[in-house]
């Protein structure tokens, strides 16, 4: 079954404004990765944050990791044209064995 | 450089037929992977193989069968192809961490955009 469940489903938004996504799941995990993927392309690798971990930055993305509610968020400021893309979140259920759960991902749309 | 390649790109075939989709990582990990994206965008794990294992078999059809002739590859052999196989797949690597170790991150293929009609 999913493990993520991104929120919102679609964000539309102004080149410049900042983009937040969440995500939430069920069973405890190891550690949550974001992901993005471009229209017709692979997946690329964002972030990971451990479970240990409250917030974690990147760039232009931020990541808070809250294990009590069982969620995440994706922030992205100043967000740019090139940041359209659908972002998923992906957890390992607490598995070592490499599995990795998607949700079904948030489509993000910066408008110029 | 291509980190993780797949071919085809691009496959369209008709219902009953077998093809095989190739996946080859130049990164050095020793575990991949197979993923199924659907018109809907969800993407499942389907196998993963490390050094040459096959370490997780999601519940996949029988009609599917992985074949990884050496770390650097991991192949998809699909027979009888029905019109629910349509959809996208995608290879990815990682490196395999030390026993009771977290999990890496994931590097994916461009997919293969699979059309069975």
């Amino acid at each position: 079954s999913q493990q993520g469940e991104e929120d919102p489903q679609a964000l539309s938004i102004q080149e410049g404004e900042n983009a937040t996504m969440n995500c939430s799941y069920k069973t405890s995990i190891n550690n949550l990765q974001w992901y993005r993927q471009n229209s017709g392309r692979g997946l690329v690798h964002l972030i990971l944050i451990r479970s240990n971990e409250r917030e974690k930055h990147s760039g232009r993305l931020r990541v808070t990791l809250d294990t009590s509610k069982k969620s995440s968020s994706l922030l992205i400021t100043a967000s740019r044209a090139a940041d359209t893309a659908s972002y998923f979140c992906a957890t390992d259920r607490g598995s070592t064995l490499g599995r990795l759960y998607f949700g079904r991902g948030t489509q993000l749309t910066v408008w110029p | 450089d291509t980190a993780v390649s797949q071919t085809p790109k691009y496959l369209v075939t008709q219902m009953g037929n077998d093809k095989s989709i190739k996946c080859e990582q130049n990164l050095g990990h020793d575990t991949m992977y197979w993923y199924k994206q659907d018109s809907k965008k969800f993407l499942k794990i389907m196998f993963s193989y490390n050094n040459k294992e096959l370490i997780i078999n999601e519940t996949v059809p029988n009609r599917f069968s992985p074949k990884s002739p050496d770390k650097a590859h991991l192949n998809l052999h699909i027979n009888s192809l029905e019109l629910g196989d349509s959809a996208v797949y995608f290879c990815a690597s990682s490196r395999w961490g030390l026993a009771g170790d977290r999990l890496e991150t994931q590097y994916f293929g461009p997919g293969t955009r699979l059309l069975v009609l």
